[in-house]
């Protein structure tokens, strides 16, 4: 069993559509990071949380410490939302435990 | 805005060839990470330097893998030699304070090691 596990590995949604990716992690952390990956490979950081929600635009990150589970919300999503998005969890020397990823397409 | 550095962006060797690859971490970034991205799954790391220092090398191949950050800036990632497993995207990240704070990482674009 992976130490960080997501879910769907694969959504597909409608332009305008709300979209929730789930993540689950079974080691204790210092906080749990969402980035964004495109095909070519570049990894962007979207948020690192410890507690509560953070919000940037039309992304949601909220994490749950009781039940080790953080979800992202895209409102509105849009095709250029399209990308891969992972979860990862960091300890306490910021090493980044990553999940497998979920594959997100936006279809106009 | 300051980026994360990676050469080559791809390689093509065959195995048992050695390869090397660069990473210029944000100016100023004490932290380097080195992260290993096969086909489908999520990175996982390999080395973690803080200055010159290993933080963190328990998942490097130490019988084939090599990694240095003489200076405490730019770092090299060596392979040899090189084996058909090896196939996969090389990242480069760096971080902003020491390995004991929580910080967002920012990633170079990766090489793309393919070994025939």
């Amino acid at each position: 069993k992976n130490e960080v596990e997501q879910s769907p590995q694969n959504l597909t949604a409608q332009e305008g559509e709300f979209i929730t990716i789930n993540c689950s992690y079974s080691v204790g952390i210092s906080a749990l990071h969402w980035l964004q990956q495109h095909p070519g490979g570049g990894i962007v950081s979207l948020f690192m949380l410890s507690s509560g929600k953070k919000k940037h635009g039309r992304l949601i990150a909220t994490i749950n410490i009781q039940e080790k589970h953080s979800s992202l919300h895209i409102t509105a999503s849009h095709p250029r939302d399209s990308a891969v998005y992972i979860c990862a969890a960091s300890g306490a020397t910021n090493k980044l435990i990553f999940g497998t990823g979920t594959l997100l397409a936006v279809q106009p | 805005e300051a980026e994360v550095a990676q050469s080559p962006r791809y390689k093509i060797t065959e195995k048992s060839q050695a390869v090397a690859f660069w990473c210029d971490p944000i100016s100023g970034h004490a932290t380097l990470y080195w992260y290993r991205q096969i086909l489908g799954q999520g990175p996982e790391l390999l080395v973690q330097f803080q200055d010159e220092s290993v933080v963190d090398d328990s998942q490097l191949p130490k019988d084939r893998f090599s990694a240095e950050r003489l200076k405490g800036v730019d770092s090299t990632l060596k392979i040899q030699p090189a084996e058909l497993g090896d196939s996969a995207m090389y990242l480069c990240a760096s971080s902003w304070g020491t390995s004991r704070f929580q910080e967002t990482q920012y990633f170079g674009p990766g090489t793309r090691l393919l070994v025939l």
